[in-house]
């Protein structure tokens, strides 16, 4: 069974820095492209990054590049968000999911139960 | 960015009734369009996938169809497990996009 388990909820100050993991089992994670999505609260569904199978290639939407960082270690099944000068509207549930890609697009087709991560003074 | 429109935003029906939830792309995105169903304090789940196909376990009373830019989810005779918030999704190289969803419920 595939299973995806983020971190535990974050506090952080704004300006500050915070680090997401995301645990990853019942599939073979170094075979997998790996995205980070986030939803602010009783809001809709936004991209947050996304990496590719063997870490070589990183994507990001405008609204975190230059502040947030993908990483992975396939040797733990572990995919990583170092997230930087954070603010208060980077609010929301994280959530990392799977990406089964083909030539041409990667489906999204598993999500963790994502993590709260609330940014305030 | 490759925008999604969807509507409507909310729609209101009865269990047993049919479900027409549409998606509109600002820009032409071939087949990849997915489709996600949400509930209240859950993961989204993916339903269809480039724009027909039924992901794994997912009853055949759910249908996508369209392509290009434009893409309807149909869920037929609707159960009380399927209100929820439906999305449907980009996946145009690596820039992704959502639609701003379509909250499904009792009327």
């Amino acid at each position: 069974e595939v299973q995806l388990v983020e971190s535990g909820e974050a506090l952080a100050q704004p300006g500050g820095s915070l680090r997401l993991s995301c645990a990853a089992s019942g599939f073979t994670f170094r075979s997998y492209a790996m995205h980070w999505f986030r939803q602010a609260p009783g809001k809709g569904l936004e991209y947050v990054s996304a990496i590719s199978y063997n870490g070589d290639s990183t994507y990001y939407p405008d609204s975190v590049k230059g502040r947030f960082t993908v990483s992975r270690d396939n040797s733990k099944n572990t995919l990583y968000l170092q997230m930087g000068s954070l603010r208060p509207e980077d609010t929301a549930v994280y959530f990392c999911a799977r990406g089964d890609c083909s030539s041409t697009s990667c489906l999204v087709d598993f999500w963790g139960q994502g993590t709260l991560v609330t940014v305030s003074s | 960015e490759i925008v999604l429109t969807q509507s409507p935003a909310t729609l209101s029906l009865s269990p047993g009734e049919r479900a027409t939830l549409s998606c509109r792309a600002s820009q032409f995105v071939a087949k990849y369009l997915d489709w996600y169903q949400q509930k209240p304090g859950q993961a989204p789940r993916l339903l269809i996938y480039d724009g027909s196909n039924r992901a794994t376990g997912i009853p055949a009373r759910f249908s996508g169809s369209g392509s290009g830019t434009d893409f309807t989810l149909t869920i037929d005779s609707l159960e009380p497990e399927d209100f929820a918030v439906y999305y449907c999704h980009q996946r145009n190289n690596w820039l992704y996009t959502f639609g701003q969803g379509t909250k499904l419920e009792i009327k």
